[in-house]
């Protein structure tokens, strides 16, 4: 069974702190990574999408790759209450037309 | 541009009836995934279609099915409804040659 793994939290973080919210994938065949973020009542929306190692940034946010560990984080920068919401991780199969969604973490931003 | 539309956003029903669920991808999108979303199991992937043909399969019974039209627009149906198919049953696209998924606002299947 390939696994996506995430903390469910929450995690707690005040108002313009850096939040850092981590996954690990399973399948070593896994090529591409994605950020969803999903707010209480609403759908998943796609935030980020990571398919090399190393950083990619955009805005206040930045994703992180580590294929040799499996390991993909996403770091949020100057942390609003705003951003208060589940974070799910996801990878892609090998043939790109499944992806494994993880558990989720929930971000709460304190004022 | 539209985003993925799904109908209908909410339903009730009863035990032993069927439902099917409606989702039209964004313009252009020829890949219509299917995910079933419960506070207990998460995000689970129902089926993904492609040009009309599906191509691959979550584990799921078979009292799941869909089905893609020729353009795009994808169906859902669960035939004999249990209390626990009770979800949020959610539908994305995807664009050619990328691997993400744009999900649309999900229909909220309530069995009683």
């Amino acid at each position: 069974q390939k696994e996506v793994e995430q903390n469910s939290g929450p995690l707690s973080v005040p108002e313009g702190a850096i939040a850092s919210l981590n996954c690990t994938y399973s399948d070593r065949g896994s090529q591409s990574f994605f950020w969803y973020r999903q707010y209480s009542g609403k759908s998943p929306e796609l935030i980020m999408s990571i398919y090399s190692n190393g950083d990619k940034e955009d805005g206040r946010f930045t994703a992180q790759l580590n294929k040799a560990s499996q390991y993909v984080s996403l770091l949020i920068r100057d942390s609003q209450p705003s951003d208060s919401a589940t974070y799910l991780c996801a990878a892609n199969n090998n043939a790109g037309n499944m992806l494994t969604f993880g558990g989720g973490t929930r971000l709460m931003v304190k004022p | 541009k539209a985003g993925v539309t799904q109908t209908p956003r909410y339903l009730i029903k009863t035990r032993g009836q069927q439902v099917t669920l409606s989702c039209s991808p964004i313009s252009g999108h020829r890949s219509v995934s299917w995910y079933q979303q419960t506070p207990g199991q998460g995000l689970q992937f129902l089926f993904e279609y492609f040009s009309e043909t599906q191509r691959n399969k979550g584990n799921f019974p078979g009292r799941f099915s869909g089905r893609q039209f020729s353009n795009s627009r994808s169906e859902m149906n669960v035939s004999t409804l249990e209390l626990g198919d009770s979800a949020l049953y959610l539908c994305a696209s995807r664009g050619p040659g990328t691997g993400e998924l744009f999900f649309g606002e999900g229909s909220r299947l309530t069995v009683l």
